[in-house]
């Protein structure tokens, strides 16, 4: 089955810009997307087909997806932006979601 | 506004049966897939299932195929899960989603959660 690797914690200062890599076999060919997740909250979408944001979300969130790896890139960092984020794609092959593992952002 | 609201989690013994329900409401609903997910306690999000809009066509994650089923009536704009010879591992909160993606002239792209419910917490212990 197809994975998707995240690291564990990315830790940024604020006013920064934080990058969170989500690594796959050759998920440059499947569109990406990232889920923002709060302590104790349901997540919500903050970036979806690899590059577009939902209407509300702010500019700062941006995505990339090229090769083996899609990237999350938050720029001026805020201390609101502490979260778990997470990867997701659907594996045509399997019919199949795949979630990466998360990533726990720590805002210095 | 969309709306999605969970309930019908508990706790259950092993080898015991729940059935969770989730309310829709802000869209047209018969015109969605639907998916679950769910989130073991300190653990990350684990895709559960997906239904079309008609409800015509589902799939299941390994872990819960051929014990978990997803349903849909539409009529009552409600989501359903029901769970079935449920494990200590089925421990966790399940989320219901509204998917979202697109299909080109081969078939489906690809989809995502554009609107989650607050999730209800299913506990499998005896």
């Amino acid at each position: 089955s197809y994975l998707l690797t995240q690291p564990p914690s990315v830790s940024v200062a604020p006013g920064t810009t934080a990058t969170i890599p989500c690594g796959g076999n050759n998920i440059g060919a499947n569109s990406v997307h990232w889920y923002q997740q709060m302590p104790g909250q349901a997540p919500l979408l903050v970036v979806y087909d690899d590059d577009d944001r939902p209407s509300g979300i702010p500019e700062r969130f941006s995505g990339s997806n090229s090769g083996n790896t899609a990237t999350l890139t938050i720029t001026r960092v805020e201390a609101g932006d502490e979260a778990d984020y997470y990867c997701q794609v659907w594996d045509s092959r399997s019919d199949h979601w795949v979630f990466g593992g998360g990533t726990k952002l720590t805002v210095l | 506004e969309v709306q999605l609201l969970e309930s019908g989690g508990g706790l259950v013994q092993p080898g015991g049966s729940l059935r969770l329900s989730c309310a829709a409401s802000g869209f047209t609903f018969s015109s969605s897939a639907m998916s679950w997910v769910r989130q073991a306690p300190g653990k990350g999000l684990e895709w559960v299932a997906t239904i079309t809009g008609s409800g015509g066509s589902t799939s299941y994650a390994d872990s819960v195929k051929g014990r978990f089923t997803i349903s849909r009536d539409n009529s009552k704009n409600t989501l359903y899960l029901q769970m079935t010879s449920l494990r200590a591992e089925d421990t966790a909160v399940y989320y219901c989603g509204k998917d979202d993606g697109y299909s080109d002239s081969s078939g489906p792209v690809t989809s995502w959660v554009d609107y989650w419910g607050q999730g209800t917490l299913v506990t499998v212990s005896s």
